[in-house]
Order: C-alpha cells, then structure tokens, then sequence
C-alpha cells in the first residue's frame, strides 16, 4: 500500500516570499502520479500542480513548482511571491499510473495536509 | 457548466438513522470517489467506482454504502453502524480515457444532533 507523509502541519510565510512544502511517500510502483492539492477557507479542492512520475522534468505552473526526487521519493512544493490568497491547506497525493482496464480504477492517496498562512 | 454537484451542503443525523447524501457529474466521467475529512487527518478513502454496476471498497468502508446504477450518479448512505459520522464528505470524479486529475465536488458537512 502507498503512503504519503507531510510532516509539517503549520507554516506561515510573509507576503512576497518563498515558501516549501515537503512531501515524501512510499511505494513499489515506478509508473504513478503525485499532486499537490489546495483546500481554502471554502474547502473546495483545488489541483494546484502534477507531476509524472515518468517525467525528470519538475512541473511548475506560474508560482508553483516542485522539486520531485524520485529515487528519495520526495515531491515538495515551491511557492514564489506568496499572496494572501495562498492561505489555505495544502496536500499531496500519490496515484498509480494504470493502463487502461476496463473496470480498473486508480485511487489517489493523500497526506495529511501543511496548513499554510500567508501574512502581511 | 460541467461540475459535480453535491448536495446538501449541510446534513444532520439522529442517532439510528440512514441518511444518502447525493453526487452528481456532468462531465461524463467513468470513475467516483467518496472521501471523508476529519481535521487533522486529510482525506480518506471510503468507496470507489469505476464503471456503472460495479464499486469497490476504499480504506475506511465499514458503515457506509454505495451504489451505482447511473453513470452520473453515486450516492453515498451513511448508515447507522457508522458510529462517529460527523465529517466532512467529499467526493470527486475522473475520467478514465487518461490518467487525469480528480475533479472534486464542494462537499457536505454531516453532523450529528
């Protein structure tokens, strides 16, 4: 079975500075996917990045990037020039890569979530 | 606008008592989820579905129930063997044409009175 670990239940950044949040998960899969997920105030989720597993290219999408090492099994999160609306908690996930089978599902397994507070 | 509808947003149980709380998807997605969030301990998986008529059991099933008859459709019962249901519910679609992101719904708030 996966697992996921966060090991950083709270952090807290001042507006316009960089923050990283730390993942490492555990599995014997060599094709699968990670995600980092956002949850505001409103709790909706909200897919913040992916990441192939595949890929040695990290992801980025504007402010976020990751640093993904697959042989130490670490996918962290970097925010850059955080805003106040980056508050929120955020949470990584593991999926198994599967090929398609009929009436095969893939579950995503997520940590336990970094609460994030961006301050002035 | 394609989506996944959840409702209600807000639910009450009695002791002993059955209650459903509804997910619907428009996306044409093969694949739902049902997750519940307690504080503290992220998501958990509690059922999934990959095609219509057919579900398997997540980590934490016992005293919940599913069902599948719709591809649109899965709806969860909170039964009352679920002895601590008080939780926040989410659940979430995918498509299954690629390995794509999980689509979640904005979530029910179960309470018990």
């Amino acid at each position: 079975a996966q697992t996921v670990t966060q090991s950083q239940p709270e952090m807290s950044v001042q507006e316009a500075e960089t923050v990283t949040l730390s993942c490492t998960y555990d599995t014997s899969e060599s094709n699968y996917y990670l995600f980092w997920y956002k949850q505001p105030p409103s709790r909706q989720m909200i897919l913040v990045i992916r990441q192939e597993a595949y890929k040695q290219q990290n992801a980025t999408e504007n402010r976020f990037s990751v640093n993904f090492q697959k042989a130490a099994k670490s996918f962290s999160l970097k925010i850059s020039d955080s805003q106040l609306g980056d508050t929120a908690m955020y949470f990584c996930a593991f999926m198994k890569h599967l090929f398609l089978i009929a009436g095969t599902a893939s579950k995503l397994t997520f940590g336990t979530g970094t609460r994030l507070q961006v301050t002035l | 606008d394609g989506g996944i509808t959840q409702s209600p947003k807000y639910l009450f149980r009695k002791e002993g008592q059955n209650v459903t709380l509804s997910c619907e998807q428009n996306l044409n997605h093969d694949a739902m989820y049902w997750y519940r969030q307690d504080p503290g301990q992220g998501l958990r998986l509690i059922y999934y579905s990959q095609i219509v008529n057919d579900f398997q059991k997540g980590d934490i099933a016992e005293g919940y129930s599913v069902s599948r008859e719709k591809k649109e459709s899965f709806p969860l019962t909170v039964t009352s063997a679920q002895k601590n249901p008080t939780a926040f519910y989410l659940c979430a679609s995918r498509s299954s044409a690629t390995n794509e992101k999980l689509f979640f719904g904005s979530g029910t708030q179960l309470s018990v009175l």
